[in-house]
């Protein structure tokens, strides 16, 4: 079966770092997502990695561990507007099936 | 780029009734698109992948004949939700793919469907 592990919440300062890990085991892995969603909203893509390494892109950064099943998404310069849950997924089946973990719920204090 | 659109936003239905959910790739041609359900503080469980001109491929234990999925074009696909029950309120949300390598999916605004 797919198993997809993230912390269930998170708080973190304003204008600090935070890192929220994911762990993944599944079959037919062709790569890993990263959404955010707000509340009553729909998830908004933030990144996406395939081979391993970090990918930056402004404030977010995510990486990519293949051979240890892991990831995570890191935030920068926290803002408040930043509190939401972001959602872990993992591209598989050997198709673009997206199988998503229960998401971290994360909250940006002052 | 990669605009989503679901219709209605928010729907509220009669117990027995049938409840139509459109989603529309406004940017762009998906060849795929796919339905999730969300609960309440709970992920998103993919319910079907609609490939268009072809027959939906729905996840284990989601009833096909209950969820009725058409994608009749490259931009537009229905979930219609047929005699809804109250354990069918949820929040319906689809996507749309772009295809290609990254296979990135877009996501509508979602549907909130309260049957009562």
């Amino acid at each position: 079966g797919q198993n997809i592990d993230q912390p269930t919440e998170m708080t973190a300062t304003e204008g600090a770092i935070v890192q929220i890990n994911c762990t993944y085991q599944t079959s037919g892995f062709n790569g890993l997502f990263w959404y955010q969603q707000h509340a009553g909203e729909a998830p908004t893509f933030l990144s996406y990695n395939v081979l391993d390494g970090l990918e930056e892109k402004g404030r977010f950064s995510s990486f990519l561990s293949r051979s240890k099943g892991y990831s995570y998404l890191l935030l920068k310069e926290l803002q408040m507007k930043d509190s939401a849950s972001y959602l872990c997924a993992a591209l598989t089946g050997g198709g673009n099936k997206l199988t998503f973990g229960t998401g971290t719920q994360l909250k940006v204090e002052l | 780029g990669a605009v989503v659109s679901q219709h209605p936003s928010r729907v509220i239905c009669k117990s027995g009734t049938s409840v139509k959910i459109e989603c529309r790739s406004l940017d762009f041609q998906a060849t795929t698109m796919f339905w999730y359900r969300q609960f309440p503080k709970k992920s998103l469980m993919l319910m079907a992948t609609s490939n268009e001109g072809s027959k939906a491929t729905y996840e284990q234990g989601v009833e096909k004949d209950k969820f009725l999925i058409n994608h009749a074009s490259l931009t537009l696909s229905t979930l219609t939700v047929t005699s809804a029950h109250p354990e069918d309120s949820s929040f319906y949300i689809c996507s749309a793919s772009t295809g290609g390598a990254q296979e990135t999916q877009y996501f509508g605004p979602g549907t909130r469907l309260l049957v009562l």
